[in-house]
């Protein structure tokens, strides 16, 4: 079946610093959405893409999808305090899963 | 809108006893999901509805879980009996189509003592 992994499990990093997280598919998806959670809290719908090679900003947030959709990146520039959670894939093929999540910390 | 409501926020509750968790969903989203958060499987698809209807189930750990959507305003997950490693947090989502972006409600913390 569909599987969505993702990585890395942890990262921590030094604010101002950029941060990355990596998604793949071992099935090509219709579309793929991330998803970010705050400690304590719960998913919060970001983006969207939909398109072989799409690539969206939203402020210092980056994402991309690959040209064979079967995988996906975030990329956050100057991270801040702000951006500490769990970021999650969701990855869609007539059925979605989730990846695992990247659970990014911020040192000040 | 208030966006998906879900109740209670915790439920502390003895092994064995019936637990009932309840989910309002957006108005006129026609898709709700049942997830279960836990650290060790992270966010697992229990169930999900179109227009009421229980279209996948196959995510519902055993007999003991079960879940209805008599109205399009409101869903119910059901636990009976409850069991210690039954302990996550159930979210409930709701979407205006199937392959959309999901909103998710707020959870409920389950401890089963």
């Amino acid at each position: 079946g569909q599987q969505v992994m993702q990585i890395p499990q942890y990262q921590h990093v030094q604010e101002g610093e950029d941060f990355t997280t990596y998604c793949n598919s071992s099935t090509t998806l219709s579309n793929i959405q991330w998803y970010k959670q705050r400690p304590g809290g719960h998913p919060v719908f970001l983006i969207q893409l939909v398109k072989s090679g799409e690539v969206k900003k939203q402020k210092r947030l980056t994402f991309q999808f690959g040209e064979a959709k079967k995988n996906s990146s975030l990329h956050i520039t100057a991270t801040q305090t702000t951006d500490v959670g769990t970021y999650f894939c969701a990855g869609n093929n007539n059925d979605m899963r989730f990846g695992a999540g990247t659970r990014l910390t911020v040192k000040p | 809108d208030a966006g998906v409501i879900q109740s209670p926020r915790h439920e502390v509750t003895e092994m064995g006893q019936e637990v009932t968790l309840r989910c309002k969903p957006i108005s006129g989203h026609d898709y709700l999901f049942w997830y279960r958060q836990t650290m060790m499987r992270g966010l697992e698809l229990l169930i999900y509805f179109n227009n009421n209807v229980p279209i996948d189930d196959s995510g519902m750990p055993e007999d003991r879980f079960s879940a209805k959507m008599p109205n399009a305003s409101f869903s119910t997950l059901k636990i009976q009996p409850s069991e210690p490693r039954d302990s996550a947090v159930y979210f409930c989502a709701s979407s205006l189509v199937r392959t959309g972006g999901y909103t998710f409600g707020s959870g409920t913390r389950l401890t089963v003592v």
